[in-house]
């Protein structure tokens, strides 16, 4: 699986988008990148995933460049709620695993 | 749909102790995968089961070790506890048959600490 590359941490105010990075720059062609948040201790949250293409969902938008080395996930509006640990990863599916990184600690503020 | 469930919530248990954690899938699930966290590795993979069968492995020594019943109901297993093994232990579900971009849906976790 290919290694991914967060920011230990990242502030955000509240209502303000929070554009959180990764860099993938070893994914192979059929690696998909995935999100994944957890807020403390609880189970990770499924965000979104995509391949080649933009994706939206309810939750976030996920941009990848076209070189596929790296991504931006994008929550529009962030509120409190939004704090939590946010994991990248590119995931092929021959091994079927999840490989987690260290994530990004974003806190949103007031 | 009812999400995955995990019992127990909470265990303490003493070093060399054994110990059996249970996780019950989203309906309809039949991939279930297990992981720990621990404040100094993170999150890592244990392993994952399919079909009563263990599809995938960790790195994680012998003493960890898992099942999956016909109903898709899985347990995992701890031998000769050590102090080490006090972590979350999260187990995941997933439509996932063979390759294909099925997400897996985490459980709240058991916090194993060991004394």
């Amino acid at each position: 699986d290919a290694k991914t590359t967060q920011p230990p941490s990242m502030d955000c105010a509240e209502g303000r988008a929070a554009n959180l990075p990764c860099n993938h720059s070893t994914i192979s062609g059929n690696e998909y990148v995935y999100w994944y948040r957890q807020i403390h201790s609880q189970g990770p949250q499924y965000i979104i995933h995509g391949l080649k293409n933009n994706e939206t969902n309810e939750m976030a938008s996920l941009i990848i460049t076209e070189d596929r080395k790296s991504s931006t996930l994008i929550l529009p509006h962030a509120t409190l709620r939004d704090t939590a640990v946010y994991y990248c990863i590119a995931r092929s599916y021959l091994p079927d695993k999840l490989i987690f990184g260290t994530g990004t600690r974003l806190q949103v503020f007031p | 749909k009812a999400g995955v469930t995990q019992t127990p919530r909470y265990l303490i248990k003493t070093r060399g102790q054994q110990v059996t954690l249970s996780c019950s899938p989203i309906s309809g699930h039949r991939s279930v995968s297990w992981y720990q966290q621990t404040p100094g590795q993170g999150l890592q993979f244990l392993f994952e089961y399919f079909s009563e069968t263990q599809r995938n492995k960790g790195n994680f020594p012998g003493r960890f070790s898992g099942r999956q019943f016909s109903n898709s109901r899985s347990e995992m297993n701890v031998s000769t506890l050590e102090l080490g093994d006090s972590a979350l232990y999260l187990c995941a579900s997933s439509l996932a048959e063979l390759a294909g971009a099925y997400e897996q849906y985490f459980g709240p976790g058991t916090r194993l600490t060991v004394t």
